[in-house]
C-alpha cells in the first residue's frame, strides 16, 4: 500500500476561489480523520467519518467548509470561498483497528491570497 | 477546538543530553500516543499508551501515562541530529463515544552537534 494520499501537496488560490483538498485512505481502514495546522492552534481536529460516515464535524470553523466520503477510497475538504486566514497545512489521518495503524498523510499547504 | 498543554513549547540541547517533555489535559483519557513531525511532513507514531501507569521504551525514547489518565510524559535519551522536529501527544478515548484524537500543542527539538 501506498499509505496516505493527499492531494494537491501545495495550493496557492486567490480570496473567494473554491478549494477542494483530497485524501485516498489506506485501503481497509474505516477511520478518516480531517486536521488543519497552523503555527497559532496547532493541530485542530475538524472532521471525522467512520465507515463513510460523518460522525463529528464540531471542529469545522464554519460553513464555508464542508467535507465529504463518497466511498471508503476517497474524502474531500471543501473550502467555498476561500479566506486568507484558511492559510494552513491540511492533514488526512487514516485508521484501522488500532492507534498502531494510523497513518498522517504528507498534508497540502494551502495558501490564500 | 480541544487541546492538550504540551510543555516545553521549545527546547534546544546539545546532542547526547537527555530530553523530558509532557503533556497534561483536563479530561481524562484511555490512551496516550506520542508522534513526531519532520518539517513537510505529515507526525509519525512513536509510542501508543493504553493503560495508566504504562511504561514503554522504543528505543531511546520512554513514554508513560500517568497514574490519573491525565497526563503523560515522552522521555528522549542521548539525544542525536536526527531528533530534531516537533513532537505531539495525543490522547483519545478509544472504543468511547467520540474516538476522537486531541493533539498537544507540540514541542520543537533543536539539537545542537
Amino acid at each position: 500500500d501506498a499509505g496516505v494520499i493527499q492531494s494537491p501537496r501545495h495550493e496557492v488560490t486567490e480570496m473567494g476561489q473554491e478549494v477542494t483538498l483530497r485524501c485516498k485512505p489506506i485501503s481497509g481502514h474505516d477511520y478518516l480523520f480531517w486536521y488543519r495546522q497552523t503555527m497559532m492552534r496547532g493541530l485542530e481536529l475538524l472532521i471525522y467519518f467512520n465507515n463513510n460516515v460523518p460522525i463529528d464535524d464540531s471542529g469545522m470553523p464554519e460553513d464555508r467548509f464542508s467535507a465529504k466520503m463518497p466511498n471508503a477510497s476517497f474524502s474531500t475538504l471543501k473550502i467555498q470561498p476561500s479566506e486568507p486566514r484558511d492559510s494552513a497545512v491540511y492533514f488526512c489521518l487514516s485508521r484501522g483497528a488500532s492507534n498502531t495503524e494510523a497513518f498522517f498523510g504528507q498534508g497540502t499547504r494551502l495558501t490564500v491570497v | 477546538g480541544q487541546q492538550l498543554n504540551q510543555s516545553p513549547q521549545s527546547m534546544f540541547i546539545q546532542e547526547g543530553e537527555d530530553v523530558s517533555m509532557n503533556c497534561t489535559s483536563s479530561s481524562i483519557f484511555n490512551t496516550w500516543l506520542w508522534y513526531k513531525q519532520d518539517p513537510g511532513e505529515g507526525p509519525v507514531l512513536l509510542i501508543a499508551l493504553y493503560k495508566a501507569g504504562e511504561l514503554t521504551s522504543n528505543g531511546r525514547l520512554t513514554a508513560q501515562f500517568g497514574i490519573t489518565r491525565k497526563d503523560s510524559f515522552l522521555n528522549i535519551s542521548a539525544s542525536i541530529p536526527s531528533d530534531v522536529g516537533i513532537y505531539f501527544c495525543a490522547g483519545q478515548n478509544y472504543g468511547g463515544a467520540t474516538n476522537k484524537l486531541i493533539f498537544g500543542t507540540g514541542t520543537l527539538l533543536a539539537v545542537q552537534p
